[in-house]
């Protein structure tokens, strides 16, 4: 039972428009969510993060957002640059769990110049 | 240093070889993890040591075994494994015990493990 799930295997935008990935999760013992980014032939790189306390948190062109009733999260990248095209990966923790982080499946990013 | 190193990076082993995968980690980090990553899957935890001690095993088959020599330093032996055992093994640290999630995990690049 994948417990964060990301539902669009891949998602292709054009350079300077918007970039919405998506993630759903189904533990609402999950109180932490981390977005990383992985490139080919590299581990994942850690990009953003929220804590279940907020429903918003920024930094420079990205934004996750979470909806905790709905058990939803985004990630919106604002504008999509062509070095933003990557494997991203919804991360998800909860507190009784320590630190072990779930992830999804990740989603194909592709940003066209 | 704000990495974590793993050697090597690609390794090809029979089935009755014994190996090992090393990770290598100079920013202080208390806590470290294996994880095995599949084609189109995602990462999954193998182990977690949490100040050199082992903390977390999620029920990995024996034919792999962690080690944590120093605090910077975390193996994962590798001794019989099979085809299917053939993966993406990522290693990551992070502060402390508990969770300090202001900047998550650091991941090593992983060693591309193929079994034949």
């Amino acid at each position: 039972d994948q417990q964060v799930k990301q539902n669009s295997p891949s998602l292709s935008v054009q350079e300077g428009r918007i970039s919405i990935l998506n993630c759903d999760y189904t533990n609402s013992m999950f109180d932490y969510f981390l977005w990383y980014k992985k490139y080919p032939a590299e581990g994942p790189t850690f990009l953003i993060s929220i804590s279940s306390i907020k429903d918003k948190n920024e930094d420079g062109r990205f934004t996750v957002f979470l909806n905790k009733s709905a058990k939803h999260l985004s990630l919106h990248i604002v504008p999509s640059q062509p070095g933003d095209s990557a494997v991203y990966f919804c991360a998800a923790s909860a507190r009784a769990y320590g630190n072990k982080l779930v992830f999804g499946a990740g989603t194909i990013l592709r940003v066209k110049s | 240093d704000t990495e974590v190193t793993q050697t090597p990076k690609h390794l090809v082993m029979g089935m009755t070889n014994k190996k090992s995968l090393k990770c290598e980690q100079h920013m202080g980090h208390r806590a470290m993890y294996w994880y095995k990553q599949k084609a189109k899957k995602p990462p999954e935890l193998m182990f977690v040591y949490s100040y050199e001690k082992l903390s977390i095993n999620e029920s990995v088959p024996s034919r792999f075994s962690p080690e944590c020599p120093n605090s910077s330093l975390l193996n994962l032996h590798l001794h019989a494994l099979q085809p299917e055992d053939s993966a993406l093994y990522l290693c990551a640290s992070s502060q402390g015990e508990g969770r300090q999630w202001d900047y998550g995990y650091t991941f090593g690049s992983g060693t591309r493990l193929t079994v034949v």
